[in-house]
């Protein structure tokens, strides 16, 4: 198993850009959320999905979209990039939501809005 | 709202000795999951150690060890025999167990840098 990936690991955008963030896992997980990680933060979440076609919204929405056709793909999309999305994005997934069970995350990606 | 609370931001530890990373916790929920997370500088997120609240026996995993105190609402994590490769950020989290509106979101402490002398 290749776990949780994310494409890219590192992007520069300028204010204004769009992208999407890629995140796949293959551990057929129904769970899958997204982070941000900023300095003395800790990590916060701002989108999740219980499963193929249902998403909401986390802590930090606000300039982010997500969607799941697939119970591997979960894309996170940056609308219009502002300097305050700076930031270190984390994809997780685990088996459920309550539960025990560890959420697995990706490697990072590292997004700095100029 | 549940929150997580990390007072130490920075932590030293010679190699081979025992050091011990706070975490404290709110929340009114009587069954919920604690976690401590490592993360070194290659910033992959590793599960370290986890705590089912309804366990009073404290979790240990090798040389890592916590110490949950369910009253007080503290879970702190003590690294045995610290090695050069415990040096990291560690991050403290909370999920609840239950509930419809359970998001099972991890709510996650500001982090401790611990760094190992050798």
């Amino acid at each position: 198993n290749a776990g949780v990936t994310q494409t890219p690991k590192f992007q520069v955008l300028k204010t204004g850009q769009s992208m999407t963030l890629q995140c796949a896992q293959d551990m057929n997980h129904e769970y899958m959320s997204w982070y941000r990680q900023d300095p003395g933060m800790g990590l916060r979440l701002i989108h999740y999905s219980v499963g193929a076609g249902i998403t909401d919204q986390g802590e930090v929405p606000n300039g982010y979209n997500v969607s799941r056709s697939t119970t591997e793909d979960f894309p996170l999309r940056l609308l219009s990039a502002a300097p305050s999305q700076t930031s270190v994005y984390f994809c997780a997934s685990s088996q459920g939501r309550g539960s025990p069970y560890e959420q697995y995350f990706g490697p990072g990606t590292r997004l700095t809005v100029t | 709202a549940q929150t997580v609370t990390q007072s130490q931001p920075e932590m030293s530890v010679q190699e081979a000795e025992t050091v011990t990373l706070s975490c404290t916790y709110d929340t009114s929920e009587s069954d919920y999951y604690l976690f401590w997370y490592k993360q070194p500088p290659s910033r992959q997120m590793i599960l370290v150690i986890r705590q089912e609240a309804y366990k009073q026996q404290n979790a240990t995993e090798n040389r890592f060890s916590v110490n949950f105190q369910k009253a007080a609402k503290s879970f702190s994590l003590k690294i045995s025999d610290s090695q050069l490769g415990d040096a990291a950020m560690y991050f403290c989290a909370y999920r609840r167990a239950h509930g419809s509106s359970n998001t099972g979101k991890l709510i996650f402490g500001q982090g401790t840098t611990l760094q190992v002398k050798p």
